[in-house]
């Protein structure tokens, strides 16, 4: 267990619907970055925050958002989603903002019908 | 051409036997290197990681990086089923104000056969 904890584990949903999935990052850890899973794509990174603040920004489409919050609990936001937006979204948390020092949760299956 | 580059695989070894894995990169700004290994349904798992050019070896773990041409490997010793994952190599540079972003290889399946 690596101390992040993502809910919800698996979502189905259906096309043009918006979904939150929530990260908790591990106790002590200020940073949070999100990334998405897909077959033919991989591990892609989305959005990086550190202390609520945004810190860095990848291939993250103009339909998801994401948020930390005071007590560093992360959201990620889907809306209108479409049928290639299904994958795996995973959190991983640092203590600062170093990479070799991040941690994944489990993930959450998206699946979008 | 992708930043990174991973041979998908499948690779099948017997148990016991040396594992190579491998990356390739385009990006001479990556400055550091890492792998993870990653079980059926389950999160990525960082394994090791290398600041540059260089080993470093873990149990039975080695990462070698060869910023000159490069080129990245994980060697396995001694492999177990244990070991058998999807290994996904991965690698940063800095992104500006000590923020760092991770590129990932598509990964490479390993099965280690009893």
């Amino acid at each position: 267990d690596s101390g992040v904890t993502q809910t919800p584990k698996h979502l189905i949903t259906a096309t043009g619907q918006r979904v939150t999935l929530r990260c908790s990052p591990r106790s002590g850890d200020l940073s949070v970055y999100w990334y998405q899973q897909s077959l033919d794509q991989g591990l892609q990174f989305l959005i990086q925050y550190y202390n609520g603040e945004e810190r860095a920004k990848g291939n993250i489409l103009e339909r998801f958002s994401a948020q930390q919050f005071p007590d560093l609990h992360s959201e990620l936001n889907l809306s209108s989603l479409e049928l290639g937006d299904s994958a795996l979204y995973f959190c991983a948390s640092s203590v600062a903002g170093q990479v070799t020092e991040a941690f994944f949760g489990q993930g959450t299956r998206l699946t979008v019908v | 051409q992708k930043e990174v580059e991973q041979d998908p695989g499948p690779l099948s070894v017997p148990e016991g036997a040396i594992v190579s894995l491998n990356c390739t990169y385009s990006n001479s700004a990556f400055q550091y290197f890492m792998w993870y290994r990653q079980y059926s349904r389950k999160g990525p798992e960082l394994l090791m990681y290398t600041y540059s050019s260089g080993n470093k070896e873990d149990g039975r773990f080695t990462a070698q990086v060869d910023k000159s041409s490069k080129y990245i490997s994980l060697f396995i010793r001694d492999s177990q089923p244990s070991d058998s994952a999807t290994y996904l190599c991965a690698m940063s540079a800095l992104q500006g104000a000590g923020s760092y972003q991770l590129t990932f290889g598509k990964g490479t399946k390993l099965s280690v056969i009893p």
